[in-house]
């Protein structure tokens, strides 16, 4: 039963290109969530969607950011016109239910350079 | 919206010594996570808790939280190079899913 999956590892982008992260969240999990981890900083809640749905994205910045959770496939952070600032680690996780009782699974995460 | 504080924001210490992290959140906690983080990798989930004085172990690490809940305590007895990493507290959101707002971390180094 392999964990949650993210790739690719690291992505690099000039200035004004897109990028797309994908997570595979683990098997029977249909609850994902995303979070950004900037260069000494704290690791910051971005979106939680559901199969099809987004449940609360009260952490993604107004612009340029959309994430999804399509029926079939994995889970897509997608960022638009990326700026240095966007150069952070994101990391996905995923659980089985709503509940926390066994925290979340994280995976290894994409480490975004905006060059 | 709630804030996490932790400290110390790192530490060095001895292989086999004793250490303590504490984490204080800025209002009453609904839920408490323990996380460890290995450098340039993703997050180890460790431990929950979620009432007032609960405490639990696992291998060396106790984690405590206070009664008022709005503190815990991380403690790591005879530590060893494996624990070496970022230590990180979260809160769980009481909206009923896991949205959880992280500390900003304690970076743990243990000398052989």
């Amino acid at each position: 039963n392999a964990g949650v999956m993210q790739n690719p590892r690291h992505l690099v982008r000039r200035r004004g290109q897109e990028a797309r992260l994908r997570c595979s969240p683990m098997k029977g999990h249909s609850h994902v969530y995303w979070y950004r981890q900037l260069p000494e900083e704290g690791l910051k809640f971005m979106v939680y969607l559901q199969k099809e749905n987004i449940i609360d994205e009260s952490g993604m910045p107004k612009e340029r950011f959309s994430a999804e959770f399509p029926k079939e496939g994995p889970s897509i952070l997608r960022i638009q016109q990326v700026v240095r600032g966007d150069s952070a680690a994101y990391f996905c996780a995923s659980s089985p239910d709503r509940g926390g009782g066994n925290g979340y699974t994280f995976g290894s995460g994409t480490r975004l350079t905006v060059v | 919206s709630q804030e996490l504080e932790q400290s110390p924001q790192s530490l060095i210490v001895q292989e086999g010594k004793n250490l303590t992290i504490n984490c204080t959140s800025s209002k009453t906690l609904y839920g408490l996570y323990w996380y460890k983080q290995k450098y340039g990798e993703g997050l180890i989930f460790l431990m929950m808790l979620q009432k007032g004085g609960e405490e639990k172990s696992h291998e060396k690490i106790t984690a405590k939280l206070d009664e008022k809940k709005q503190q815990s305590s991380l403690h790591i007895t005879a530590s060893q190079p494996s624990h070496a990493g970022i230590y990180l507290c979260g809160a769980l959101n009481s909206g009923g899913y896991q949205k959880v707002t992280f500390g900003t971390g304690t970076k743990l180094q243990v000398i052989p």
